[in-house]
């Protein structure tokens, strides 16, 4: 079946440090892919939508400047962390679609930790 | 996305089925409905979806109902390793998912 793949899985790094985070989708091409991020004992909540060959479209309250979001190519889109802050630690997960009504799938997350 | 409501927990037995409701009355003739499962610290992870009739699959079943209103969510053997959050979802055409409270279900050994 279809299968998104996510790197790291989890990461430690010092406050300031910039992050990267990667999203493929191993076996259809996506011309979009979705960035979440969770916090502890809460749901998902939808970051951005990244689209391939063009802009990344952010929700409310999501710093463009902050999360940067690279989509290149039909399956790899990133997304970079910078300047990372402790508030910044949590769960962030992608997820892709193939074409039609085929359903999302998600990758296993990473989690990040800024000390 | 259409508004869904589930219970927010649920306990099972180890080696029984287990039934999982949505209500979905807001949902349009086209619009589907998917579930996911969350297990802790993972990706949520996609069990099925359905338009109108019944669907079956490796993992689950889904049953909706006949005004499509509603469904169940069947796990028909649950193991240990069912324990999850569970969510149902009808999104709006090709957009990101709204994930809500979901159910916790609980299999007891």
């Amino acid at each position: 079946g279809a299968v998104v793949s996510q790197h790291p899985s989890w990461v430690i790094c010092k406050s300031g440090t910039s992050v990267k985070i990667e999203c493929r989708s191993l076996d259809f091409q996506a011309t979009t892919m979705f960035w979440y991020r969770q916090f502890p004992k809460q749901s998902l909540m939808l970051m951005a939508t990244s689209n391939e060959g063009s802009k990344a479209t952010y929700e409310q309250g999501v710093e463009k400047d902050k999360f940067l979001i690279n989509h290149a190519s039909l399956t790899l889109s990133t997304l970079t962390v910078t300047s990372a802050h402790p508030e910044d630690s949590s769960f962030y997960i992608c997820s892709a679609s193939g074409t039609g009504d085929q359903p999302q799938h998600f990758g296993d997350g990473t989690r990040l930790s800024i000390l | 996305d259409a508004k869904t409501t589930q219970p927010p927990s649920m306990d099972c037995a180890e080696g029984r089925a287990a039934n999982l409701p949505c209500n979905h009355s807001t949902i349009s003739g086209n619009e589907y409905v998917y579930w996911y499962r969350q297990i802790h610290s993972q990706g949520p992870q996609y069990i099925i979806h359905g338009l109108k009739n019944n669907e079956t699959n490796e993992m689950a079943s889904l049953i909706i109902t006949e005004d499509r209103k509603s469904s169940t969510l069947i796990l028909p053997h649950a193991t240990l390793r069912d324990t999850a959050v569970y969510y149902c979802i009808v999104p709006r055409g090709r957009r990101a998912l709204t994930f809500g409270s979901g159910t916790r279900l609980q299999v007891q050994p």
